[in-house]
């Protein structure tokens, strides 16, 4: 069974632009979330999504967005990109709740 | 406002012996607690889990314990592995008002070393 595919797994962007990244959950999960991850405050929670709609938001400014397509795919979009954006994405997906987040292996994300 | 901790960096262990990372927490409406390991340029990956109403879990070298009147939790690994060198990290969740609604609220993590 393939895990949670995100791409890109690495890119770079400067200041004031913004970025799509992509995430295809496993098979037959329908909830996808997505994560933070800095050196300095850890893995923070973004948003979750279940059949479209978002259920769950972290505190994350407005720039932060994201989505869910009917086949359970999920983007997340920043927009006008700063420094501090530079992180690890990560996207997770899981079957039931409780139960466990698969991840995947994340979007590095660069801003200069 | 870290309502997960894990106040150990780093820890290191030799191979064989009993690793025991912890965990604290603050908001008492958290029920649901997980482990998770991960390595460099990877995702996190699942370990273990325990639900609020169970004290202890366990699988395989893997056990979690929980004092809920500490608010605390902890991973038992025994014994060591090499491959066990990693950053381990617990996260926390709570019933959100949707019902299934999840969200993990991680500590910092513990980078783990075994020594051979």
């Amino acid at each position: 069974k393939a895990g949670v595919t995100q791409t890109p797994r690495y890119l770079i962007k400067t200041r004031g632009q913004q970025v799509t990244l992509s995430c295809s959950p496993i098979s037959g999960h329908r909830s996808v979330s997505w994560y933070q991850q800095t050196p300095g405050q850890g893995l923070q929670f973004l948003f979750e999504y279940f059949s479209e709609t978002q259920r769950n938001k972290g505190n994350f400014p407005g720039r932060f967005s994201g989505r869910q397509f009917s086949n359970s795919r999920s983007e997340m979009n920043v927009s006008t990109l700063e420094l501090g954006d530079s992180a690890l994405y990560l996207c997770a997906s899981s079957p039931r709740w409780p139960g466990e987040l698969f991840f995947g292996e994340g979007s590095r994300l660069t801003v200069l | 406002d870290q309502q997960v901790k894990q106040n150990s960096p780093s820890l290191s262990v030799q191979e064989g012996r009993i690793s025991i990372l912890n965990c604290d927490y603050t908001n008492s409406m958290f029920d649901y607690f997980l482990w998770y390991k991960k390595y460099p340029a990877e995702g996190p990956t699942f370990l273990i889990s325990i639900s609020s109403i169970k004290d202890k879990n366990e699988d395989g070298r893997f056990t979690v314990f929980l004092n809920k009147s500490a608010k605390h939790l902890s991973l038992h690994i025994v014994p060591s592995q090499p491959g066990d060198s990693a950053v381990y990290f617990c996260a926390a969740s709570s019933r959100g008002i949707i019902q299934g609604a999840q969200k993990l609220v991680f500590g910092q993590g513990t980078r783990l070393t075994i020594n051979p």
